[in-house]
């Protein structure tokens, strides 16, 4: 049982290139998250995916697209990076119930944009 | 307006001591859930420790536990007994019932970084 999983580790773009970063969970969990973490800061929402099939914008979609491919996976898309997305990218998922839930993090991808 | 505020950006504590970790939230949403996670030098995050809005106690994970104050809109993470290995960046996060239902993710404070000094 591997959790959350999120490829490639690290990765260097070129300002204008193109990339996705992969995340896939094996918990059936019905919701799928990415963040970016900023030095210095919290994790900022930039999409997610309350179910298989929906997807909705966060609070900093700006530059990223995202696919839920099935139930288990969900890929963010740069597709002409810049340096301001320079950060490190964590997948997440949960089971959402009435009675609390909790996200569980992938071990994030760490993005460097020169 | 910040929804997740830590006032501590830094802390320093003896080991074996108790630590809290402040954290107020802004909400209007009646149904929310408060989250505590742990950011250790590796890079990964460690959920702690969960407390909803209509929970009545407080909630209890091992050493850990949040204060939670609903009038004052905080909810506090105490650690009994610090270890070295507590040192780590904690982050204080929110989610919303909301349009989503609560799907639609957490709302990060930007965290304290916590050192435990043997």
């Amino acid at each position: 049982n591997a959790g959350v999983t999120q490829t490639p580790k690290f990765q260097v773009l070129k300002t204008g290139q193109s990339m996705t970063l992969q995340c896939a969970q094996d918990m059936n969990h019905n919701s799928m998250y990415w963040y970016r973490q900023d030095p210095g800061m919290g994790l900022r929402l930039i999409y997610y995916s309350a179910s298989e099939g929906t997807t909705d914008k966060g609070e900093v979609p700006n530059g990223y697209n995202v696919s839920r491919l099935n139930k288990r996976e969900f890929s963010l898309r740069l597709e002409s990076a810049a340096p301001s997305q320079t950060s490190v990218y964590f997948c997440a998922s949960s089971e959402f119930r009435a009675g609390g839930d909790t996200q569980y993090f992938g071990p994030g991808t760490r993005l460097t944009v020169l | 307006a910040q929804k997740i505020t830590q006032t501590q950006p830094g802390m320093f504590v003896q080991e074996k001591e108790a630590v809290t970790l402040d954290c107020t939230y802004d909400t209007s949403d009646p149904s929310y859930g408060l989250f505590w996670y742990k950011q250790p030098s590796s890079g990964e995050m460690i959920f702690l420790i969960y407390q909803g809005s209509y929970d009545q106690q407080n909630a209890t994970e091992g050493r850990y536990s949040l204060n939670f104050q609903k009038a004052r809109k905080s909810a506090n993470l105490v650690i009994s007994a610090s270890q070295l290995g507590d040192s780590a960046m904690y982050f204080c996060a929110m989610r919303e019932a909301g349009s989503g239902g609560g799907a639609d993710g957490l709302t990060f404070g930007k965290g304290t970084h916590l050192i435990i000094q043997p």
